[in-house]
């Protein structure tokens, strides 16, 4: 296992579920990103983790929560999402914050 | 205005031409540079990163950067439809140290 994977790849909910995201790198790398992918609309960053310690939280509401248990390991917690917030949602790492950032495949989510 | 800004396309290129794509930012201190290429369904790939004034050559890619203008761009020579794709722009915000990619340019070339 290489690079940045994330599961699982695609996601459909309801507005009640509640459902967990996970990306994991195997680069060594010591910070973390979560980023929202939306049609027509610019990447946007919505969390930074910092050797495991959130430096970074882009006003993302409170629906979305995330979790980092160690440098490797990321996870956004997902619960009463709304159908808006159907998109792409990607994991990245890079070797220190501000460093070159390298992308998983991303989680296709669909709220229904 | 922007951080980051981008023609969002779609720019169409013959086989064999020469894809310029542009970018323009607003943090004037900014110092590191990167360009992704995202294909349809896929997530964005790294493939050029530029931190100094001037040309970066890598392979059939360069990079152009001008902080005075405030303008980086990305060359594509001898373009191939495998280069057919979107090309995002991201600059690190310095102070914040947090990247911010442009809306994307969709590139198409055609054979």
């Amino acid at each position: 296992e290489t690079g940045v994977t994330q599961t699982p790849r695609h996601l459909v909910m309801g507005m009640t579920n509640k459902k967990s995201l996970k990306c994991e790198q195997h680069l060594g790398h010591n910070a973390m990103y979560w980023y929202k992918q939306s049609a027509k609309k610019p990447l946007e960053l919505m969390f930074v983790y910092n050797f495991k310690e959130q430096t970074e939280n882009n006003s993302v509401p409170s629906r979305f929560s995330p979790e980092c248990p160690n440098s490797s390991h990321l996870f956004l917690h997902l619960h009463t999402l709304q159908p808006e917030d159907s998109a792409l949602y990607l994991c990245a790492s890079s070797q220190d914050v501000g460093g070159e950032q390298f992308f998983g495949p991303g989680t296709r989510l669909t709220v229904l | 205005q922007k951080e980051v800004e981008q023609n969002s396309g779609p720019l169409s290129v013959p086989e064999g031409a020469i894809a310029s794509l542009n970018c323009t930012y607003s943090d004037r201190v900014s110092q590191s540079f990167f360009w992704y290429r995202q294909y349809s369904g896929k997530s964005p790939e790294l493939i050029m990163s530029i931190y100094s004034n001037g040309d970066k050559e890598d392979g059939r890619f360069t990079a152009q950067l001008n902080k005075a203008s405030q303008y980086v761009s990305l060359l594509i020579r001898d373009s191939q439809p495998s280069d057919s794709a979107t090309y995002l722009c991201a600059v690190l915000i310095q102070g914040a140290q947090k990247l911010v990619f442009g809306q994307g340019t969709r590139l198409t070339i055609n054979p």
